[in-house]
């Protein structure tokens, strides 16, 4: 069965600066699709970023980018310029007929 | 176009009482899925439908937990005989189809509170 570990509880970070958030998830499938989804305070879940596990190349959303290790089963979300409107809990999550989730990181940002 | 949507945004009820959740998806989303989701936790996977049917009901905690779709479209998440333990937020969530690419759209959410 697939999993998906955030080991990093709560994060903090200055404005303007960047931030790393770690995932690592476990499959036998060849060929999947993960993302990442952020949830603010006002609960309603966003997608932020998806990377398919065929493409090399690692997928980027304006100031949002991740690092997909394939080999490695890491998947980790990069924010750099951390605004505060980013202050969120950041979900990973591995697709198949559903989308297998990790626990979450709460990301804090300091002015 | 619309989101999805969930109704009520929050409901208050007293133990023992029992609660309907509803979820309006996506127009033409044809997967719906039911969340459960403790203060400050991830989520917790309940039940999906493809269509009407619910081929994987694994995450129902217990049998008073039950959940129905009509016309591939809305859904209903019934609580009977609430216990303070199913206070949670329960999110709803509808996909395009079962495609691994395909992203799930969330709605707000159902804040629910047992007394």
């Amino acid at each position: 069965a697939q999993t998906v570990t955030q080991s990093q509880p709560e994060m903090s970070v200055q404005e303007a600066e960047t931030v790393t958030l770690s995932c690592t998830y476990d499959t036998s499938e060849s060929d999947y699709y993960l993302f990442w989804y952020k949830q603010p305070p006002s609960r309603q879940m966003i997608l932020v970023i998806r990377q398919e596990a065929y493409k090399q190349q690692n997928a980027t959303e304006n100031r949002f980018s991740v690092n997909f290790q394939k080999a490695a089963k890491s998947f980790s979300l990069k924010i750099s310029d951390s605004q505060l409107g980013d202050a969120a809990m950041y979900f990973c999550a591995y697709s198949n007929y559903q989308l297998i989730w990790g626990a979450g990181t709460k990301l804090i940002i300091k002015p | 176009g619309a989101g999805v949507s969930q109704s009520p945004s929050n409901k208050v009820t007293e133990k023992g009482k029992d609660v309907e959740l509803r979820c309006d998806p996506i127009s033409g989303h044809t997967a719906l899925y039911w969340y459960r989701q403790s203060l400050g936790q991830g989520l917790e996977f309940l039940i999906y439908f493809q269509g009407n049917s619910a081929p994987d009901k694994s995450g129902l905690p217990s049998d008073r937990f039950s959940a129905e779709r009509t016309g591939g479209s809305v859904s209903t998440l019934t609580i009977q005989r609430t216990q303070q333990e199913d206070s949670a937020v329960y999110l709803c969530a509808s996909r395009e189809g079962l495609f691994s690419y395909n992203e799930q759209f969330f709605g707000p959410g159902t804040r629910l509170t047992v007394l």
